[in-house]
């Protein structure tokens, strides 16, 4: 059972904006910086947002990234078809000391 | 530019034990500045990290595998490697080696992986 609790699943329309959460604990969405990863079928995760809100270059400004308390959230404007995949929220959890993942959130652009 | 490969069986019996090795160029293993982490995917779910090892050699386990995971560095051949024992078909995932920062402020940025391995625990 993942430690992160995402959404199974979110969908939208092309253009539309779409949100994606995140919630943890304390220990790791509480006290520690976000990160998000894209993963299109059959590829490795690929960083979209750390620290809870940057974009490694080369990111959309589509995407985005908030956090607050024990929660976060990804958010993509202007979906596009290319969108389409599972997206995993990850955070360092102190008690652990590593990280925990969410299950992932398939989208879908209908 | 860093790239990490991982190697090893793609199908083990049950009970036996999973080795694998990721391979490490374009820099240092031991250059201290990471930690370099084993992390899975059994098909169709989510992402499970399953261990790290300091580049000083330290190593840190998830208490919920840490009873059958051995993980450990071979700094002459720029490598590290994962031990997983007692296998079952529970095992059975996308096992990926990836780096992290070292440094709290980016402890879960995991760049570069390696493009994972499936491992089938099977008779």
């Amino acid at each position: 059972q993942s430690v992160l609790t995402q959404p199974p699943s979110a969908s939208g329309t092309p253009g539309q904006r779409v949100t994606i959460s995140c919630s943890g604990s304390t220990s790791s969405v509480g006290s520690n910086y976000v990160y998000w990863y894209q993963q299109l079928p059959g590829t490795a995760p690929k960083l979209l947002i750390y620290r809870n809100d940057q974009r490694p270059s080369g990111v959309p400004d589509r995407f985005s990234g908030s956090k607050s308390g024990t929660s976060a959230s990804l958010a993509i404007s202007g979906l596009r078809s290319e969108d389409e995949a599972d997206y995993y929220c990850a955070a360092w959890d102190d008690s652990l000391s590593g990280p925990v993942f969410g299950a992932g959130t398939k989208l879908t652009v209908l | 530019q860093v790239q990490l490969q991982e190697s090893g069986p793609g199908l083990v019996k049950p009970s036996e034990t999973l080795s694998l090795t990721c391979s490490v160029s374009g820099g240092s293993i031991s250059s201290g500045n990471y930690f370099w982490s084993w992390i899975r995917q059994p098909p169709g779910k989510g992402l499970e990290w399953i261990a790290h090892i300091y580049g000083g050699g330290s190593t840190t386990y998830n208490p919920s595998l840490k009873s059958r995971v051995t993980i450990s560095v071979d700094t002459s051949k720029n490598q590290f490697s994962l031990k997983l024992s007692s296998v079952t078909a529970a095992d059975t995932a996308v096992y990926s080696c990836a780096r992290t920062p070292y440094s709290r402020s980016y402890r879960g940025w995991y760049d570069p992986w390696g493009q994972g391995t499936l491992v089938i625990v099977s008779s």
